[in-house]
This record gives structure tokens, C-alpha cells and sequence, in this order.
């Protein structure tokens, strides 16, 4: 069965600091990548996809994420942490070839220090 | 531009009560998504509707029916609740099946 392993609940980064949020998953073949942000109280946002090409992907609000198949990887990145980012971050796969059926991780609480 | 409204947003109900989750969205989107968020589980897929008049079973259907009432509304029944159904509900959206997911912003629905 597919899965999706975020290896981190929680972070704690201080503001201006850079972060990296881990997603593994376990597919046979490459599978549709997503980050997903969800602030309290609220739906999750999209904050990028990975599908094909360019295995480095900018997203919304100054996030990057890198796909890496030999490391069945897609880890967010910024470099930059603004407190406005604290949320929790869920990664997310499909791989029925994009019929958007998605796996999500169990997601990573980010708090940021001031 | 409302994107996907999700009706009501708090509910508790006593085992064995009945109740239907109503999702509807202004984006003209033809799939829609019933996901169930737990601690430490993420979200799970419970049902979906790739297009009006059809659904299809998620990864946690068991106790929830849906029906996709026309192409805007997409609703969830528990037709008899669980404490296990306790949780936080999210409709969803997509454009097609290659394109994003947009969230409603939940119901929070507890079983006692």
C-alpha cells in the first residue's frame, strides 16, 4: 500500500532562520507530489506539486520543494521562516495518475519563534 | 467568491443519531472529496465524486454514504453515528483530476 511518512511532528524554528520539512513516501513508479499548509481552524492550502519536469518546484508564499527519486523524497523547504508560516504542513501523493485520490502524511506542526 | 462552503461547521451527536454533512461549491469544479482529519493520521479519503452522478468509495467509507446532488453539492450522511466517527471533516474540490484540491474549512463533528 502506498504511504507517506512526514518523520517530524513538530519544529520549532526562530523567525529569519531557514527550514526544511521531511516527506518520504513508497511508491514503485514517480507519483504526483504535493505540500499542503493548514492554519488553525482553517482548510488546507496548496502551497506546490510536483508532477514531471524540473525536479526543484516553487510554490506560493517562498516555498521550494525538491523531489528526489533515489531517495523517494520531496522535502519543503524556505529560507527564510516569517511567523505568519507557523501552520502545520501535510504532505501529500497520488499515484492513480493524477485522479486526485491523495495520501497525506500525518502532517508537521511548525512554530515560530520570535 | 466563496470557493467551497461547508455546513454546519460544529455538531455533536449521540451514538446511534443520524446526521448529513452538506459541502457545496461556486467554482464550477466537477470532482468533489469527503476527507476525514484525525491526530497523528492526517487526512484520509472517505468518498469522492469525479463528476455529477458518480461516486466512489475512499480509503474509510464504511458508515458514511454520500450523494452528489447535482454538480455544486456533495454531501456526507452518517446514517448511524460512532464515537469512532469523531473527527474533523473536509470537503474538497478539483477543477479535474490533475488540478489542485480547495478546501472547505471543516466541520468538527463529535460522537458521544
Amino acid at each position: 500500500a502506498q504511504s507517506v511518512t512526514q518523520p517530524d511532528i513538530h519544529i520549532t524554528v526562530s523567525e529569519g532562520a531557514s527550514l526544511e520539512l521531511r516527506c518520504n513516501y513508497s511508491y514503485g513508479a514517480t507519483p504526483y507530489l504535493f505540500w499542503y499548509v493548514q492554519s488553525p481552524g482553517q482548510g488546507l492550502q496548496l502551497l506546490l506539486k510536483y508532477f514531471s519536469g524540473d525536479t526543484l518546484v516553487q510554490g506560493i508564499k517562498g516555498f521550494e520543494a525538491e523531489f528526489k527519486r533515489s531517495q523517494s523524497s520531496f522535502n519543503l523547504r524556505k529560507p527564510s521562516v516569517h511567523w505568519s508560516d507557523a501552520a502545520e504542513y501535510f504532505c501529500a501523493v497520488d499515484n492513480t495518475g493524477g485522479g486526485n485520490k491523495l495520501t497525506f502524511g500525518t502532517g508537521t506542526q511548525l512554530k515560530v519563534e520570535l | 467568491n466563496a470557493g467551497v462552503t461547508q455546513t454546519p461547521k460544529f455538531q455533536v451527536l449521540k451514538t446511534g443519531q443520524s446526521m448529513t454533512l452538506q459541502c457545496a461549491q461556486d467554482m464550477n469544479h466537477n470532482s468533489m472529496y469527503w476527507y476525514r482529519q484525525d491526530p497523528g493520521m492526517g487526512l484520509r479519503l472517505i468518498y469522492y465524486s469525479a463528476s455529477e452522478g458518480t461516486t466512489d468509495k475512499g480509503e474509510v467509507p464504511n458508515g458514511y454514504n454520500v450523494s452528489r446532488l447535482n454538480k455544486r453539492e456533495f454531501s456526507l450522511r452518517l446514517e448511524s453515528a460512532a464515537p469512532s466517527q469523531t473527527s474533523v471533516y473536509f470537503c474538497a474540490s478539483s477543477d479535474s483530476p490533475v488540478k489542485p484540491l480547495h478546501f472547505g474549512n471543516g466541520t468538527r463533528l463529535t460522537v458521544t
